[in-house]
């Protein structure tokens, strides 16, 4: 049982430099989600797709495009790193009358 | 504006001690809360409230919610080094087809031996 993956684990950019943070589930859910935590605070919603095709923003979407490729897929994509997007990212998924979300082990971004 | 208040931010106990943690919440469109555990990784789920004064109860945990008050309280009795982490509470909010979790900032809880 995989359930929410997430690449890379770890990555440095330096300001400026772009990269897609992947992620995939494979429970077939409808809904899912990319979230930042910042030391000392909660999970904050970048953006979510509540259903294949669709895609909304969260509470801090600026800086960040996304992409639901396929029922599967939901990458988040940094166009112009900066130092203010160090953070760790947490992907996860949910279907409706499932309980709690399921979360991806996360991937450590630093901007230097 | 939505909004989750947790509290205390964090706190040492020792082995054996009981602790109460709190979560105040104003969001709009209210579905539930949910308590989470995170440990170093990602969270991971541990109870759901829907409804109001009906525990939840799992080992040395139990939660309650007060949707009249809006706020909720996570119960670890006989604390152990294990339970060590940070709480996460978080209302499930929205319309339609999908809810969104908004979480609090977390109580970061220390238990020594």
């Amino acid at each position: 049982n995989a359930g929410v993956t997430q690449t890379p684990k770890f990555q440095v950019l330096k300001t400026g430099q772009s990269m897609t943070l992947q992620c995939a589930q494979d429970m077939n859910h409808n809904s899912m989600y990319w979230y930042r935590q910042d030391p000392g605070m909660g999970l904050r919603l970048i953006y979510y797709s509540a259903s294949e095709g669709t895609t909304d923003k969260g509470e801090v979407p600026n800086g960040y495009n996304v992409s639901r490729l396929n029922k599967r897929e939901f990458s988040l994509r940094l166009e112009s790193a900066a130092p203010s997007q160090t953070s760790v990212y947490f992907c996860a998924s949910s279907d409706r009358g499932q309980v709690g979300y399921t979360f991806g082990s996360g991937t450590r971004l630093t901007v230097v | 504006e939505d909004k989750v208040v947790q509290s205390p931010l964090s706190l040492v106990v020792h082995e054996g001690d009981t602790v109460t943690l709190n979560c105040s919440y104003e969001v709009t469109n209210f579905r539930s809360l949910l308590w989470y555990k995170q440990e170093k990784k990602a969270p991971t789920f541990l109870f759901m409230l829907t409804s109001s004064g009906i525990e939840k109860k799992s080992g040395r945990l139990s939660s309650i919610l007060d949707k009249k008050e809006l706020f909720s309280i996570l119960n670890i009795t006989a604390t152990q080094t294990g339970d060590s982490a940070v709480y996460l509470c978080a209302p499930l909010h929205g319309s339609g087809n999908t809810g969104k979790l908004i979480f609090g900032q977390g109580t970061t809880l220390q238990v020594k031996p």
